[in-house]
Formats: structure tokens, C-alpha cells, sequence
């Protein structure tokens, strides 16, 4: 069962540009969403996460935009760079339970 | 910077053998997890151990697979048989565990090819 649903699966993005990351849930009862970024032959760490009590956060060039009505989160990552390049995957948790991750985005940034 | 530590980074076994994945998390944490990732997927957790117990297993195959943190420290995972389908990255997470949304630290992983 696919609690949080991310997309898309790939993107490419010339670098300067904006790089967008969806991702969308049911369970009402999560409060916590944190972004995890990927490289290859690496584990995941966190990029960013954000609370239901706000609707954006920023760190840097990093970006999280909060709906909580639309129960939908989404990174930007602004001025896009080929260090950018990685796999990213959205998370959410409820308290008291595990951490669940979206099926992630392979994200290219085009030099 | 402290990180967490797996080993070994790469298995490759035949089906029906037994293997083994270690992970030393980072020192002072007292929650320790184990996800499988397979490819193209977000990780999955297995197990999450609280200090030496258990407290989450609801999604660890009990028939073959086991997990011990038998003095709250570091961790080993175990399959035994291995089967074809257990083909993943075994990835080790950490964290101080004082609140729920506490960062997970990840260690490199496990890849693990059964043949």
C-alpha cells in the first residue's frame, strides 16, 4: 500500500533552472514530512522537512510548499546545479509509527 | 562527522545460503533501524530497535529474517535461507530518538545480490 505517491519518477532540468518534486498522501494523522536526497552508493539524508502548522519552509535553494486541504507537499530546488543530481524521496510520519517513503525522483540537472 | 557504519558494502550470495549485514550506528543513539530498498523504490523499514528491544517488526519476514541489538549498540541482520527476491539495499539508519521527528541517519547500505 502506497501511502504517499511522488512524481514524477524522473526529471531533467537545465541547470539555473527550477526543479519541482510532488508528492501527495491520505493519512491525515501524519505530522511530519521530510525530503531526503540520494546519490548513488550512498544512503539517503535529509535535505528538509517541514511541520502541518506551516505552509512553506526554505532552507537555501530548497523549498518545501505545504497544502494541507489538497494533503500535498512539494520541493523546489531554485538555480538548479549538476551537483543537484540525485534521487529524492519525499517521507511522512505520524507519531508513534515509521517512516514512509515515496517510490522517489531521479533528478538530472543538464549542464 | 560522525556517521553510521555498515558492513559489508557488497554480498553477493546463492539462494538458500545464509548471510549477515552489520551496522554500528552513530554513538548516543538510542534508536536503530533496518530498511530494505529495492531498486527504484523508497526504503522500507524491516525493524526498529529502541535501545535492545524491539519496537517495530511488523514488516520483517519472521520465517527468515532476524534482528538482534543485543547490547543496544551495534546491529546485525540476518537471512537465512536467502531467497531470490531478497535481492536489495539493506540500509542502516540511526537516530537520538527524544522526539518522533528526530533526523534518521543513514549509513551507505548493504547491496545484496542472491543468485
Amino acid at each position: 500500500q502506497q501511502q504517499v505517491k511522488q512524481s514524477p519518477q524522473s526529471l531533467i532540468v537545465q541547470k539555473g533552472g527550477i526543479s519541482i518534486i510532488n508528492c501527495a498522501y491520505e493519512n491525515t494523522a501524519f505530522d511530519y514530512f521530510p525530503w531526503y536526497q540520494q546519490f548513488p552508493g550512498k544512503g539517503p539524508a535529509l535535505l528538509i522537512a517541514i511541520r502541518p502548522d506551516v505552509s512553506e519552509k526554505k532552507e537555501g535553494r530548497f523549498t518545501i510548499s505545504f497544502n494541507k486541504s489538497a494533503k500535498q507537499f512539494s520541493l523546489h530546488i531554485m538555480d538548479s546545479q549538476p551537483g543537484d543530481s540525485a534521487t529524492y524521496f519525499c517521507a511522512a510520519m505520524e507519531y508513534g509509527n515509521k517512516l514512509v517513503f515515496g517510490a522517489g525522483t531521479i533528478l538530472r540537472v543538464k549542464s | 562527522e560522525a556517521e553510521v557504519a555498515q558492513s559489508p558494502r557488497y554480498k553477493i550470495t546463492e539462494k538458500s545460503q545464509a548471510v549477515a549485514f552489520w551496522c554500528d550506528p552513530i554513538s548516543g543513539h538510542a534508536t536503530l533501524y533496518w530498511y530494505r530498498q529495492i531498486l527504484g523504490q523508497g526504503p522500507e523499514l524491516l525493524v526498529q530497535f529502541q535501545d535492545e528491544s524491539v519496537v517495530d517488526d511488523s514488516q520483517l519476514p519472521k520465517d527468515r529474517f532476524s534482528a538482534e541489538r543485543l547490547k543496544g549498540v551495534d546491529s546485525t541482520l540476518k537471512i537465512q535461507p536467502a531467497e531470490l527476491g531478497d535481492s536489495a539495499m539493506y540500509l542502516c539508519a540511526s537516530s537520538l530518538a527524544v522526539a518522533h521527528t528526530d533526523t534518521q541517519y543513514f549509513g551507505p547500505g548493504t547491496r545484496l545480490t542472491v543468485l
